[in-house]
């Protein structure tokens, strides 16, 4: 079973349109990061949110960490076909040696022109 | 700066051949290694990571196995190859001591048994 479970799988949109993906588990996590993955290549690290309910903004992607430290969102405003690619969120738990991150799923953004 | 590397890109093997993959890191000492397996379009399921030369932690029962035989080298291997075997393996690297165990992944080895 996957600890963090991402929603959509799947998303389609067009270009300047916003998306929010969504991160959740019922376990709570020290940190939790976000990663974009084009194909055929290596995941891409975005951020790390460590601080319950922190914000980050990077350009026109905005990563929020719950009060909890359960679930994460990331936010895309105005979306262009740059930020087509699969992402994926992976946290550490608590009960787990800093090293040891778990992934989620994954969610599929495409962004048509 | 960091640089993480793996080879090859794309390997197709017949069932019942061995496998070695080979992943470098360079600009850092003593980093934490990690092999990773992705299905098609899919989160990341980790195989094997180490902690320092000879050090292996096995995450899943499998047919692959992975070592370290130098500080920034770390290697997966199989004696015999299975179907099920296919996939696109990660090779990540992560600070020692971070608190937050970033993963810097190489460009990923596409494997394919026929």
């Amino acid at each position: 079973t996957q600890l963090l479970e991402q929603s959509p799988q799947f998303l389609s949109i067009q270009e300047g349109e916003n998306l929010t993906v969504y991160c959740n588990s019922s376990s709570v996590f020290s940190s939790l990061q976000w990663y974009r993955q084009e194909p055929g290549e290596g995941p891409v690290l975005l951020v790390t949110v460590v601080t319950g309910g922190e914000v980050k903004k990077l350009k026109r992607l905005t990563f929020q960490f719950g009060d909890a430290r359960k679930d994460s969102s990331l936010h895309i405003t105005a979306a262009q076909p740059g930020d087509t690619g699969l992402y994926l969120c992976a946290g550490g738990l608590l009960t787990d040696s800093w090293g040891k991150l778990q992934f989620g799923a994954g969610t599929q953004v495409v962004v048509t022109p | 700066s960091q640089t993480i590397h793996q080879w090859p890109a794309t390997l197709v093997q017949p069932v019942g051949s061995p496998l070695s993959l080979e992943c470098t890191v360079e600009g850092t000492s003593n980093p934490n290694l990690y092999w990773y397996r992705q299905a098609a379009g899919r989160g990341l399921q980790l195989l094997f990571y180490s902690v320092g030369i000879g050090q292996i932690s096995s995450e899943v029962p499998q047919n692959l196995s992975a070592s370290r035989p130098q500080d920034r080298q770390f290697i997966l291997s199989s004696k015999k190859l299975l179907l099920s075997d296919s996939g696109f393996y990660l090779c990540a690297w992560s600070l020692t001591g971070g608190e937050t165990g970033e993963l810097f992944f190489g460009e990923g080895s596409r494997l394919t048994v026929l």
